[in-house]
């Protein structure tokens, strides 16, 4: 079975672009989740969806960033201008049910703001 | 948000040794607990979910104290490709997961 997909696996842009990362779901899993990783701290919640509609967006770092989920099976997040602090992995998951599930995760989007 | 704590490490362990791990976390309200495992440039991959109860996969033995608010993860006969990053996964909310930063483990032959 396909796991959550997405892409790119890595990005890497200059300052001032927009970048869009997408994701696709495991089929049949209602829950979608966007994360952010760095070193310094970790993995952080950015938003969850739930059926298509965004529940929580409190992790979204500021207006730059946007999130939209068209239908079930694609989800975008983006970023409108990028900053070099912006740089990060990229985490989408998905889940079947989205209370006290397990996440399953995508191999992440690598992203570099030069 | 609520906070999960764990010893960054790393824990360097020779080859058929035992190791434990150890997480709090503060949200006495949370219900489901996990341990995932991420490799160095991958994903977190779910390991095991741990339940009230104490649970067991193969070397893998994961134990819940709700009154500490302290999970455990313990490894018994390390293998090399037990190298990873363990991560400490705590419910919030009821849909979001918070996770902490990690133990590194290398297991050496």
């Amino acid at each position: 079975d396909a796991g959550v997909i997405q892409s790119p696996r890595h990005e890497v842009t200059e300052m001032g672009q927009e970048v869009t990362l997408r994701c696709k779901p495991i089929s049949g899993h209602n829950s979608l989740f966007w994360y952010r990783q760095t070193m310094m701290r970790g993995l952080e919640l950015l938003i969850y969806f739930n059926n298509n509609v965004p529940i929580d967006d409190s992790g979204m770092p500021e207006d730059r960033f946007s999130a939209k989920m068209p239908n079930a099976s694609f989800s975008t997040l983006k970023i409108q201008p990028s900053e070099p602090r912006d740089s990060a992995v990229y985490f989408c998951a998905s889940a079947d049910r989205a209370w006290n599930q397990p996440q399953h995760f995508g191999d992440g989007t690598r992203l570099s703001i030069l | 948000r609520k906070e999960v704590e764990q010893d960054p490490g790393p824990f360097n362990v020779p080859e058929g040794a035992t190791v434990a791990f150890n997480c709090t976390y503060s949200n006495s309200a949370s219900q489901s607990f996990f341990w995932y495992r991420q490799d160095c440039r991958k994903e977190p991959k779910l390991l095991m979910s741990v339940y009230s109860s104490g649970n067991e996969d193969g070397r893998f033995t994961a134990q819940l104290n709700r009154a500490s608010q302290y999970i455990s993860l313990l490894i018994r006969d390390s293998k090399l490709s037990d190298s990873a990053t363990y991560l400490c996964v705590v419910e919030w909310a009821g849909y979001a997961l918070n996770f902490g930063k990690g133990t590194s483990l290398l297991v050496t032959p």
